[in-house]
């Protein structure tokens, strides 16, 4: 069965750093790219970064560029989020997802989610 | 970037279908996917490419796109069906490729 499981999320003041972890299982991990997919309250669904299999490429979206690391450890299957500079915007909740990449026809989803962290950003 | 645009909410009685829409330009090109969410639960997964369901995911869930439109139908529906309904892209051409839309609350009369 596979199991995406987020920790480290929390109240922390506008300015400061928090790091996400995802522990993955039920799967080989190394075989996926991961992304970093959050939701304000209230809110809609926002990718905010993704990794390839070996962590030779990353993205983000434009308003965590700068401020937000994403990396994994595969042989820990382990994915993380390091987030600097936090802001009062960045607060939501931050889902582990595990992306599924058909690419003959050139279409991604996700097919895997945890259940999220909170991390909510205030002074 | 590529805009989704779904309706806040969609109503409906238990047993009849429910029909939420996705609106993009020329969506028909793309492979759309669904996510359900419940209230304090994740994403998950209900249609993928256009129409296809993961296993576990009820019958009574279809989806279809053509045009600007795609649509997630859900028949026979039923309390349980009750949540935030989400449609997605990957869109290459789009910054960034990956894109929701806004989410539609189904609300079981």
């Amino acid at each position: 069965e596979v199991q995406l499981v987020e920790s480290g999320g929390g109240l922390v003041q506008p300015g400061g750093s928090l790091r996400l972890s995802c522990a993955a299982s039920g799967f080989t991990f190394s075989s996926y790219w991961m992304s970093w997919v959050r939701q304000a309250p209230g809110k809609g669904l926002e990718w905010v970064a993704n990794i390839k299999q070996d962590g030779s490429e990353k993205y983000y979206v434009d308003s965590v560029k700068g401020r937000f690391t994403i990396s994994r450890d595969n042989a820990k299957n382990s994915l993380y989020l390091q987030m600097n500079s936090l802001r009062a915007e960045d607060t939501a909740v931050y889902y582990c997802a595990r992306e599924k990449r058909v690419v003959v026809a050139a279409t991604y989803y996700f097919d895997y989610w945890g259940q999220g962290t909170l991390v909510t950003v205030s002074s | 970037s590529y805009v989704l645009t779904q309706p806040p909410s969609v109503s409906v009685a238990p047993g009849k279908t429910a029909r939420i829409t996705c609106g993009g330009n020329n969506i028909g090109s793309k492979s759309v996917h669904w996510y359900q969410q419940k209230p304090g639960q994740a994403p998950v997964l209900v249609i993928y490419y256009d129409s296809d369901r993961p296993s576990g995911i009820p019958e009574r869930f279809s989806g279809s796109n053509s045009g600007n439109t795609a649509t997630l139908t859900i028949s026979r529906v039923e309390a349980g069906d009750e949540a935030d309904y989400y449609c997605q892209v990957w869109d290459s051409s789009s910054d960034p490729n990956w894109v929701f839309g806004g989410g539609t609350k189904l609300t079981v009369l």
